[in-house]
């Protein structure tokens, strides 16, 4: 059972133009939810993360929107450039306790971005 | 700032074989985790640690075994390597609700 989705499964935007990433959950317990960016041949980095108590946030060309109520949210990256090209994760997790985060990830979405 | 060192960066196995995977870390974290990363499927957690000597399984964990003898290093083992698979494994630890992720190990078995 797939508990967090992404979509597309690739995606291919010009320099200069807004990638637009799609994540969807199933679980109306998580509470945390993470975009790691992870580039070929290295291990996932976390770039932005929202809580369930805020419908946006914003780090740079990073925004996330969420959605509580359709449990959907979306990664934006406005004026994409080629180094953003990536494969980016969605996860999820219940609250934390302080010795322990099960995240939940989605299948990733793979982003280029064309000069 | 702190680093997560995962060895060997590749790992060439035969059928059957018993493999070993090391993971360090000099965060402090307490906790560290294990995950396997197939192409197109994501991350999947294999074991986690919440403390040393500490050992919990995560949704993947049959045909693997871990340890955590001491609080900066956690390592897994393949029990029984199978023909033709490819993987990553990423090593990973956390402070609350940040995950920090080592480079990777690539398993490939012949």
């Amino acid at each position: 059972q797939q508990q967090v989705r992404q979509s597309p499964q690739s995606l291919t935007v010009w320099e200069g133009e807004t990638a637009i990433l799609n994540c969807s959950y199933e679980n109306s317990a998580f509470d945390y939810f993470p975009w790691y960016q992870q580039f070929p041949g290295e291990g996932p980095a976390l770039l932005i993360a929202i809580r369930s108590v805020s419908d946006k946030k914003e780090d740079g060309r990073f925004t996330i929107f969420f959605n509580k109520r359709e449990k959907k949210l979306s990664l934006h990256i406005t004026d994409s450039q080629p180094g953003d090209s990536a494969t980016y994760f969605c996860a999820a997790s219940g609250i934390a306790s302080s010795s322990f985060s099960k995240l939940v990830f989605g299948q990733g979405t793979s982003l280029s971005v064309v000069p | 700032g702190g680093i997560i060192t995962q060895t060997p960066k590749f790992l060439i196995g035969q059928e059957g074989q018993k493999l070993t995977l090391k993971c360090q870390q000099n965060f402090n974290h307490d906790t560290m985790y294990w995950y396997r990363q197939d192409s197109g499927k994501g991350l999947r957690l294999i074991y986690y640690s919440i403390t040393e000597n500490d050992l919990q399984k995560g949704d993947l964990s049959e045909g693997y075994d871990a340890s955590r003898e001491k609080k900066s290093s956690f390592s897994l083992t393949v029990t029984s390597a199978q023909k033709n698979e490819m993987a990553v494994f990423l090593c990973a630890s956390s402070i609350g609700d940040e995950q920090y992720f080592g480079p990777g190990t690539r398993l490939t078995v012949l």
